[in-house]
């Protein structure tokens, strides 16, 4: 079945700069790659998606880049705030079966 | 809309006892799926349905039942506690267009069983 894997597990970075989350895929037919956000004691969100048809899209501050024939999709955040502290999760998603599997998390602390 | 509603948000078992936690949506979405949230192990997937009448196992299934009789809901039943199953359950659904698409979670439900 599908495995997701990310990277890091933690990441610091000082206010401004940019971070990056990496994720890989094993089941080369995932088609639907979103990420979420949760803040602590909250429930996870979605902060941007890409499908397999798109090799990158952006909202404001944040992108997402798909590379297939690597199998791995990574988030980008610029400008980061302290409020992008949170953690993170990258999920895979198989049209067919529509089971969606995340990876196991990147806790982002934002420095001020 | 309430969107996706589980209940209870806290409950303790003890060990061997028997509960279900209740999952219902109200956005005719016919993808719902369990998840639970351990430290350092993400969102491990333990039940999902795409439809009424059809379910079908994730990646931690043992010690736990669905059934989804209705659109709207999707209960996990744990069938007889073990300490192992202290976690913090997810219940989460969205639609299918040609695929999964955004998914909404409920509000949780931290268990704790000893």
């Amino acid at each position: 079945g599908e495995n997701v894997e990310q990277h890091p597990s933690t990441l610091s970075v000082q206010e401004g700069d940019s971070a990056v989350i990496k994720c890989t895929y094993s089941d080369s037919a995932s088609n639907y790659f979103p990420w979420y956000k949760q803040e602590l004691g909250k429930r996870p969100q979605l902060i941007i998606d890409i499908r397999s048809n798109v090799g990158e899209k952006k909202d404001q501050r944040i992108a997402v880049t798909l590379n297939k024939t690597a199998k791995h999709f990574s988030l980008h955040i610029t400008e980061t705030q302290p409020e992008d502290s949170a953690v993170y999760f990258c999920a895979a998603s198989v049209s067919g079966s529509e089971k969606l599997v995340f990876g196991k998390g990147t806790k982002l602390t934002v420095n001020p | 809309n309430a969107g996706v509603t589980q209940t209870p948000k806290f409950q303790v078992l003890k060990t061997g006892q028997s509960m279900t936690l209740q999952c219902a949506q109200d956005m005719n979405h016919e993808y719902m799926s369990w998840y639970r949230q351990d430290p350092g192990m993400g969102l491990r997937l333990i039940h999902y349905s795409v439809g009424a009448g059809i379910t079908d196992q994730g990646e931690v299934p043992n010690g736990y039942n669905v059934s989804r009789s209705t659109t709207e809901d999707f209960p996990l039943r744990l069938l007889s506690a073990a300490p192992s199953q202290t976690s913090v359950y997810f219940c989460a659904s969205s639609y299918l267009m040609g695929g999964n698409t955004e998914a909404f979670f409920g509000q949780g439900t931290r268990l704790t069983v000893v």
